[in-house]
């Protein structure tokens, strides 16, 4: 079956760093997308990787390792704002998105 | 970015009542949208998929009789929620793409439904 895997919450501390990881495991990949959603709101996209590496956006960083089926999101200078849940998704060989659970992130003063 | 509507925000209605709700592509052709359930504290569920001129792919579990999905035209999908009970309560989140390859989907505000 197909499965994504993502701590169910995390919390941190204003001004630090907090990485949120995600492996998954399925029927062919096409890119693995991280989004943002704050509650009662709608989805908002952060990030998409299809190759290996490091994608880095402001103060928002994307990495992917398709070898190892795993993936982490990393936020920096943590803002007040930035609680929110943490959404990771793999676009399958069909191109169907396969949504994690998501990682509900608390950050503290 | 692409912008996606949905419409009302916000229904109240009573219970047997059906509820229509509207998902837009403002400024894009969507070849295929998305109708999601969000219950509170959980994760998005996908229920349909909806291409553009034919029938909806229904997720294992959702009942296609109760949730009509119409995807008349690129620009506009929509969904029914027929006799609707108060465990239909939820939030319902749609969103479109611009296609196969180009799969990031654009979300609409969403549709907070209570149903009393």
């Amino acid at each position: 079956g197909q499965n994504i895997d993502q701590p169910t919450e995390m919390t941190a501390t204003e001004g630090a760093i907090v990485q949120i990881n995600c492996t998954y495991q399925t029927s062919g990949f096409n890119g693995l997308f991280w989004y943002q959603q704050h509650a009662g709101e709608a989805p908002t996209f952060l990030s998409y990787n299809v190759l290996d590496g490091l994608e880095e956006k402001g103060r928002f960083s994307s990495f992917l390792s398709r070898s190892k089926g795993y993936s982490y999101l990393l936020l920096k200078e943590l803002q007040m704002k930035d609680s929110a849940s943490y959404l990771c998704a793999v676009s399958d060989s069909n191109y169907q998105l396969i949504w994690g659970a998501g990682t509900k992130l608390i950050i503290k003063p | 970015g692409a912008v996606v509507s949905q419409h009302p925000s916000r229904v109240i209605c009573k219970s047997g009542t059906s509820v229509k709700i509207e998902c837009r592509s403002l400024d894009f052709q969507a070849t295929t949208m998305f109708w999601y359930r969000q219950f509170p504290k959980q994760s998005l569920m996908l229920m349909a998929t909806s291409n553009e001129g034919s029938k909806a792919t229904y997720e294992q579990g959702v009942e296609k009789d109760k949730f009509l999905i119409n995807h008349a035209s690129l620009t506009l999908s929509t969904l029914t929620v027929t006799s609707a009970h108060p465990e239909d309560s939820s939030f319902y989140i749609c969103s479109a793409s611009l296609g196969r390859e180009n799969n990031e989907q654009f979300f609409g505000p969403g549709t907070r439904l209570t149903v009393l």
